[in-house]
């Protein structure tokens, strides 16, 4: 199975700060989804076919990558993007999740 | 609007089974693929299997042997089975749906707490 690897594991940042979520997969995927979870509640579908943002995320947030990596990027944080952020993919079954990364406010 | 609602009991005994429901209001089981995925303590995410508009399944090879999804159409209702639990199957249950225009799941249930200890 391919395996997902996301860095950092944690990342406290400020508010209007630049802030770069990594994940690298262990083999070549074509596509890379993106959840965000607070606590308490389940995943919400975040980014999807690497670039797509999904309903009612704000455009501060983009997608990028091909390959074996893959970047969520958000362009100025904020207080409500206090998360933690998974990839996954589907480009082999099973489908597998990365480690999460959970973004704090600084 | 789709919702997804996963029910079932939140403890169960070690070598027993572990059966869960997800019942979708909203839109048909007959349609998109229908997912089971756990996450355990500590925050690690598993996809677990699926079943498909038609019925077929898919299932994760670390589980294959311990697991069964099935369908009530009738009900709109689908189900999780997973044998012989050990505390390492101890885990919040998530149900969703992949969306139509992608394979990300785009609507999730808000998850069952289930905890494998005699």
């Amino acid at each position: 199975e391919i395996v997902l690897t996301q860095s950092p594991t944690t990342i406290a940042a400020s508010p209007g700060e630049k802030v770069t979520i990594t994940c690298r997969a262990s083999s070549s995927v074509s596509y890379m989804y993106w959840y965000q979870q607070k606590p308490g509640a389940s995943p919400k579908p975040w980014i999807y076919d690497t670039s797509k943002l999904a309903s009612g995320v704000p455009n501060r947030f983009s997608g990028s990558g091909s390959g074996t990596s893959y970047s969520l990027t958000i362009n100025t944080m904020e207080t409500e993007d206090g998360a933690t952020y998974y990839c996954q993919q589907w480009s082999s079954t099973p489908p597998t999740f990365g480690g999460g990364t959970k973004l704090e406010l600084k | 609007e789709v919702q997804l609602q996963e029910s079932g009991p939140g403890l169960v005994q070690p070598s027993q089974s572990l059966s869960l429901t997800c019942s979708v209001t909203g839109y048909s089981i007959t349609s998109n693929y229908w997912g089971w995925i756990r996450k355990f303590p500590g925050n690690k995410m598993e996809w677990v299997g699926h079943i498909s508009y038609s019925g077929s399944t898919n299932y994760n090879p670390s589980l294959k042997s311990r697991i069964s999804i099935t369908r009530d159409t009738s009900k709109n209702q689908f189900f999780l089975q997973l044998n012989s639990v050990t505390p390492e199957d101890t885990a919040a249950y998530y149900c969703a749906r992949t969306a139509y225009y992608s394979y990300i799941y785009d609507s999730w249930g808000q998850g069952v707490m289930v905890t494998v200890s005699s």
